[in-house]
């Protein structure tokens, strides 16, 4: 059972070029999330997907876009990346947005250089 | 405290001794609580979700206690072994939708054998 997979592993980008970074779960859950891990801060929510064709800004939404492409798959883009998004990016998924029982279940993370 | 906040940022124990820390989190609003374990080069792990006052949870040698009053929760590692060795992050909730986990930016475990 693979869980949330993220692709790619690592990247390097120079600023200006775009990217998306994929996601995809495969435990039926209905909410995902993207998230980014910067030295000394909390996992800090970029976008989320309460379910499928829903996307809402998280708490740093802005030079991101996201897509929920289905169930399954959830999508972050940096339009134009810029040397501050220089972060490790995890995405999550869990069963259901609003049951408060239910944890997050975390990818392996992309990190992404810009340069 | 308008903020998730863990202490300490980080410890080293001895292998076989115990240890606990804290997640401090806004009393208001209070949802829920999620405590989760990260070990280097891997993804986060759920351990714990508390939502109740009072709520004690345990698995295995690690447990943990929620206080919604005063907005405080303790996590603890009986007998701690070099593979706890991880960082511990907390989260909590605090609008009914649960919309969005708030972390703190963890506790950074390091078990010398």
């Amino acid at each position: 059972n693979a869980g949330v997979t993220q692709t790619p592993k690592f990247q390097v980008l120079k600023t200006g070029q775009s990217m998306t970074l994929q996601c995809a779960q495969d435990m039926n859950h209905n909410s995902m999330y993207w998230y980014r891990q910067d030295p000394g801060m909390g996992l800090r929510l970029i976008y989320y997907s309460a379910s499928e064709g829903t996307t809402d800004k998280g708490e740093v939404p802005n030079g991101y876009n996201v897509s929920r492409l289905n169930k399954r798959e959830f999508s972050l883009r940096l339009e134009s990346a810029a040397p501050s998004q220089t972060s490790v990016y995890f995405c999550a998924s869990s069963l259901k947005l609003g049951t408060a029982n239910q944890p997050q279940h975390f990818g392996d993370g992309t990190r992404l250089s810009i340069l | 405290i308008l903020n998730v906040e863990q202490s300490p940022q980080s410890l080293h124990v001895q292998e076989g001794d115990s240890t606990n820390f804290t997640c401090s989190f806004p009393s208001s609003n209070f949802y829920a609580l999620h405590w989760y374990r990260w070990e280097t080069a891997k993804s986060p792990e759920a351990l714990f979700v508390m939502t109740l006052n009072g709520d004690e949870k345990k698995k295995g040698r690690i447990s943990a206690t929620l206080n919604t009053k005063e907005g405080y929760s303790y996590l603890y590692i009986k007998g701690s072994q070099p593979e706890d060795s991880a960082t511990y992050l907390c989260a909590d909730s605090r609008d009914g939708s649960a919309r969005q986990l708030t972390f703190g930016s963890g506790t950074q475990l390091t078990v010398l054998p």
